[in-house]
């Protein structure tokens, strides 16, 4: 069973308010990841982190930011959400001897 | 460039049917991974199955069973006497192997499966 935990699942705001999507993860996973879900069902990468103080941007361009101040952390900010942001975004992590990708239970956002 | 494709936007099955969803990638490595998830209504991403560029034996997990295929590039699932709780979008992906820079997944659309009861 996967240790990994998103917070809120589910978030209504408006227009221009600043959020903040919470990742955590108990593994000591160094890669983490967040991925971006359409309504329309396709995920594309985001944001990708090799471990502390390491954060690249992922294929589809975002306005996030993300941080990596501690290995289980890799919050995911949006500084003045719009509802083109309106989507589910799901973070993962990697067992490093595997290659499995853990995901948590996504967070389903809608920008008013 | 890595791609995945899955042609079968959605499928409906009654109970008990057999069903085989397809997925066909695209890459240039050598060494890689291929993988199957199913996200049920709730939202979450469960893992099914991750297959290495280097075993092409099938496998068969219960009701589940996949068929990779180096030669055409394919990594089929098949759910065998399906039921209601099979439900769910099903996603094929691609990933580089273990040691690569990235190791992020490359996702198919997804197929969309009803099973009717």
């Amino acid at each position: 069973e996967a240790d990994i935990y998103q917070t809120p699942r589910y978030l209504v705001i408006g227009t221009g308010k600043k959020i903040t999507l919470e990742c955590s993860q108990t593994m000591g996973h160094d890669k983490m990841y967040w991925y971006q879900q359409d309504p329309g069902m396709e995920l594309h990468l985001i944001h990708y982190s090799y471990g502390v103080n390491s954060t690249e941007k992922g294929d589809l361009s975002s306005e996030s930011t993300v941080s990596r101040i501690r290995t289980e952390h890799f919050p995911l900010t949006l500084e003045s959400a719009r509802p083109s942001h309106t989507s589910q975004y799901l973070c993962a992590s990697i067992s490093g001897s595997y290659n499995e990708q853990f995901f948590g239970p996504g967070t389903r956002l809608t920008v008013l | 460039a890595q791609k995945v494709t899955q042609a079968q936007t959605e499928i409906s099955v009654v109970e008990k049917e057999d069903v085989t969803l397809d997925c066909v990638y695209e890459t240039r490595d050598t060494t890689y991974y291929l993988f199957w998830y199913k996200q049920p209504p709730s939202g979450e991403l469960v893992f099914l199955i991750r297959r290495n560029s280097f075993d092409e034996q099938n496998e068969i997990s219960g009701r589940y069973s996949w068929n990779f295929q180096k030669s055409t590039s394919s990594f089929n699932f098949t759910i065998t006497a399906s039921q209601v709780v099979d439900s769910a979008v099903y996603f094929c992906a691609l990933s580089e192997a273990v040691g690569g820079a990235t190791n992020k997944l490359i996702f198919g659309t997804g197929t969309l499966l009803a099973v009717q009861p």
